[in-house]
């Protein structure tokens, strides 16, 4: 059972660097969504996707870059890495909302570094 | 004005007692309100959701949805230390099919 899956756990960039966060779920759920957290502070919506082939801007989507080839997988690509994109990357997962039940899924977070 | 908005903190109740966590929300067609706890350095777990006005308990907790107010609350009963955490409000937005996070309130429980 293992729900949603993000790797790496922790990565350290330098600054104009380029990389891939992975995010992979395993309960065949429509909806994906990548968020950030800085310190101290609550999840912010960065893209999120309500099946394969569709995703849309959240409230902070600058910087970033997502796709949905397979409904299990949702990558969000980062180009050209600033400081201020230092923060912890949650990937979550959700049933169709018009289900009886559709909270979301939290993988474990990527802990990223920009310096 | 924020969609999801609570209060920061932090919060402090005494063991034992009820802690009570607020939230507001703009947009009147959300349908689906949840609260999350995350501990520190963890990422956040859901502990309940409510669809429909009025109260869903569960065990020590209660959510308590008015949704004419647009109000979502959680109480936590016998509140014990290790309820220290972050209580995160959600909720779905039916405007543009996707899950928005407040801010989060700071809850310390005292033994």
């Amino acid at each position: 059972n293992a729900g949603v899956t993000q790797t790496p756990k922790f990565r350290i960039l330098k600054i104009g660097q380029s990389m891939t966060l992975q995010c992979a779920q395993d309960m065949n759920h429509n909806y994906m969504y990548w968020y950030r957290q800085d310190p101290g502070m609550g999840l912010k919506l960065i893209y999120y996707s309500v099946g394969a082939g569709i995703t849309d801007k959240g409230e902070v989507p600058n910087g970033y870059n997502v796709s949905r080839s397979t409904t299990e997988d949702f990558p969000l690509r980062l180009e050209l890495a600033a400081p201020s994109q230092t923060s912890v990357y949650f990937c979550a997962s959700s049933p169709n909302p018009f289900q009886d039940r559709h909270e979301a899924f939290f993988g474990q977070g990527t802990r990223l570094t920009v310096v | 004005q924020k969609e999801v908005e609570q209060n920061s903190g932090p919060l402090s109740v005494p063991e034992g007692a009820i802690a009570s966590l607020n939230c507001t929300y703009s947009d009147r067609g959300s349908q689906s309100f949840f609260w999350y706890r995350q501990y520190s350095g963890k990422s956040p777990e859901l502990i309940m959701s409510i669809y429909s006005n009025g109260d869903q308990e569960d065990g020590r907790f209660t959510a308590q949805l008015n949704k004419a107010s647009q109000y979502v609350s959680l109480l936590i009963r016998d509140s014990q230390p290790s309820d220290s955490a972050t209580y995160l409000c959600a909720v779905f937005n039916t405007g543009g099919f996707k899950t928005i996070f407040g801010a989060g309130t700071r809850l310390f429980v005292k033994a």
